[in-house]
């Protein structure tokens, strides 16, 4: 089954804890994505990746970091959560368009980790 | 550069009544476009799809969208609501020329009542 994989679901953490909310996909795919949802203000992209090691910044990146060492994986790091970080994360993932132009727009996403930084 | 706005922001209909969900963008070449469902505490799951084919688009759950160049939109209906429907709709607009990422619209929540 296709499927996009992100753990964990929910997280309560403090202020300066690092932490790490992976995403695995099993589809093949090279493109690959992190929103943060907020009420009113819709998803926003955080970053994204073409493919194994070429990763780029979104809309929103301050205080998050990626690495993409493995096609499959994806994860997203806080170095050092703050409250305004507080959101609904979703991880998602595409196969590229021809001539690898970006994602086709078939997005597949993860069931979301829901993240609250006291 | 491609936008996409949503013009309302929430949606109300009575169950069996038909369902309009407003889409307009703008990009610089040939877009294609989405539309994705997000039920309560689920991540968004593609509804249909336009990328430069037929006009008219169906999609899961009888829902369909038509893209009108000429209005710049791509409107989401079904001509019966469920209570299943309830949810939120994302228009999501790309280009088929160039590089390109996806432009994601605010979201329309769709309410149902019995």
């Amino acid at each position: 089954e296709a499927q996009v994989t992100q753990n964990p679901r929910y997280l309560i953490t403090v202020t300066g804890k690092k932490l790490t909310v992976t995403c695995s996909q099993n589809m093949n795919h090279e493109y690959m994505s992190w929103y943060r949802q907020d009420p009113g203000l819709g998803l926003r992209q955080i970053y994204y990746s073409m493919n194994v090691e070429v990763t780029d910044k979104g809309d929103v990146p301050e205080g998050y970091k990626v690495s993409r060492k493995e096609k499959r994986n994806f994860p997203l790091i806080l170095e050092s959560p703050s409250p305004n970080q507080t959101s609904l994360y979703f991880c998602a993932s595409s196969a590229l368009r021809r001539g690898s132009l970006g994602p086709t727009g078939e997005l597949f996403f993860g069931e979301g980790s829901r993240l609250t930084v006291l | 550069a491609q936008s996409v706005t949503q013009l309302d922001s929430h949606v109300s209909v009575s169950e069996g009544t038909p369902v309009l969900l407003r889409c307009n963008y703008s990009s610089s070449y040939s877009p294609s476009l989405f539309w994705y469902v997000q039920h309560p505490n689920k991540g968004l799951q593609l509804l249909l799809k336009y990328t430069s084919a037929a006009t008219l688009v169906k999609g899961i759950n009888g829902f369909e969208a038509e893209f009108k160049k000429s209005e710049t939109s791509f409107h989401l209906t079904k001509p019966s609501a469920h209570m299943s429907d309830a949810a939120e709709y994302f228009c999501v607009v790309t280009l088929n020329s160039g590089y390109s990422t996806l432009t994601f619209g605010k979201g329309t929540m769709l309410l149902v009542s019995p």
